[in-house]
């Protein structure tokens, strides 16, 4: 298994672009997250899914937008970049029940709004 | 939602036993806790989980004493390859509800 995979690794952007973070994941998870990484904070989430066709709101999800069309792939897009965007993105994923305290992390996308 | 509050940074030698201390005073009853390991450039890694008393696997020890109001994640004979941040996390097991903190950095000096 390739685990959870994401794409690209690094990218930047100007302000007002906008672009989408890929995840995929081959564990047939039920449960998919984004989260994103500053420094001095903890890990804070912006989005998930506890299935296909169903996404719901994380504690930061202003600016960012979701869709879960299969199991596998869980894309995040950024609508229109801001400096406040500039952050590491993780995507993780987990079973929906019983382990779904164990979540498995992708390698992150490390994103620069300039 | 249960806060969690962990040392920021701590300091160690290879071979040596590390712990590390998680307070958690308002755990709630159907809480567990969980123990993340994040090395630089990575995303994080599930360690261990428990509910009370104690959980071994191949990687560390859990120890969870009767009141549940702190936890104790313990790392054997640690080498230069544990140096990373370990964050500990207080939930029901709904992931949406879990709140990470900054963790404690571990520095392991040969």
């Amino acid at each position: 298994n390739a685990g959870v995979t994401q794409t690209p690794k690094f990218q930047v952007l100007k302000t007002g672009q906008s672009m989408t973070l890929q995840c995929a994941q081959d564990m047939n998870h039920e449960y998919m997250s984004w989260y994103r990484q500053d420094p001095g904070m903890g890990l804070r989430l912006i989005h998930y899914s506890v299935g296909a066709g169903i996404t719901d709101q994380g504690e930061v999800p202003n600016g960012y937008n979701v869709s879960r069309s299969t199991t596998e792939d869980f894309p995040l897009r950024l609508l229109s970049a801001a400096p406040s965007q500039t952050s590491v993105y993780f995507c993780a994923s987990s079973y929906s029940r019983g382990r779904d305290y164990e979540q498995y992390f992708g390698p992150g996308t490390r994103l620069t709004v300039t | 939602l249960a806060k969690t509050t962990q040392p920021i940074s701590m300091d160690s030698y290879e071979g040596q036993e590390v712990n590390i201390t998680c307070s958690h005073n308002n755990i709630a009853t159907n809480d567990y806790i969980t123990w993340y390991q994040q090395f630089p450039s990575q995303g994080p890694r599930f360690i261990i989980q428990g509910y009370k008393t104690k959980v071994t696997n191949e990687v560390a020890s859990l120890f969870i004493p009767a009141d549940r109001k702190s936890s104790t994640l313990s790392l054997p004979r640690v080498s230069l390859s544990d140096t990373a941040v370990y964050y500990c996390l207080v939930g029901a097991g709904n992931n949406r509800k879990l709140i990470w903190g900054l963790g404690t950095s571990l520095a392991v000096n040969p």
